[in-house]
């Protein structure tokens, strides 16, 4: 079981978009659409942004959206704010009753 | 609204065993749509699974932790916890426990996370 791949940052300038991939393998995130995605502020507890992929719980903007293509899920944060900065971490069942967890990617708005 | 609780000791002695309990508030821990988890994170890391139990005290662990993990539940307290065993400086980390929903997988509601340091 091997973490997820995230790029260590991506950047952007408020209002653009911008894009962080998770890859996977065909025995997670290719096989099952159970990815989601936590923000986490320095010194916070990480919060649920998206879950199985595409579905936001309530509260979380409209501005964030998952999807999922092969052996690799995206996170598009569009809009970006002041307040997107931060740690981006993508989860996925990785069979057998186990879950895996990106390297996490922090994002800085410009 | 949810809440998690994480509480122990901060400072663990290497070899010694690291044990955690987590109160739940707002829901009971009795619930059949999740299961309860523990996640850590060394200081500058990322997020690690160390594993999940059910009301039932059925657990599932990361496979690179099994040996050294155990959990429990304590349903009259709304409680579960985490024992890690022959604890190493590289265990040091915050540990955060939060409610994983059954199925799908994705925790929905934290802790605020505790920090344990290994040391002598």
């Amino acid at each position: 079981q091997s973490a997820l791949t995230q790029p260590a940052s991506v950047s952007g300038s408020p209002g653009q978009s911008i894009t962080i991939s998770c890859t996977g393998t065909s025995s997670d995130v290719g096989i099952y659409d159970l990815v989601s995605w936590y923000q986490q502020h320095p010194g916070k507890a990480p919060k649920l942004m998206i879950y199985e992929v595409i579905k936001r719980p309530s509260g979380v903007s409209n501005r964030f959206s998952g999807s999922k293509s092969g052996n690799t899920a995206s996170l598009t944060i569009s809009g970006l704010q002041a307040g997107d900065e931060a740690h981006y971490y993508c989860s996925s069942y990785a069979g057998g009753s186990t879950l895996v967890f990106g390297g996490g990617t922090y994002l800085t708005v410009l | 609204q949810v809440q998690l609780q994480e509480s122990g000791p901060g400072l663990v002695k290497p070899s010694q065993t690291l044990s955690l309990t987590c109160t739940v508030s707002g829901d009971s821990i009795t619930s059949g749509n999740y299961y309860w988890g523990w996640i850590r994170q060394p200081a500058g890391k990322g997020l690690e699974w160390i594993g999940r139990i059910y009301t039932s005290g059925n657990t599932n662990y990361n496979p690179s932790l099994k040996s050294r993990v155990t959990m429990s539940i304590a349903t009259s307290k709304n409680q579960f916890s985490l024992n890690l065993k022959s604890v190493t400086a590289a265990d040091t980390a915050i540990y955060y426990c939060a409610r994983l929903k059954s199925y799908y997988y994705y925790f929905d509601y934290w802790g605020q996370g505790t920090l344990v340091t290994v040391s002598s």
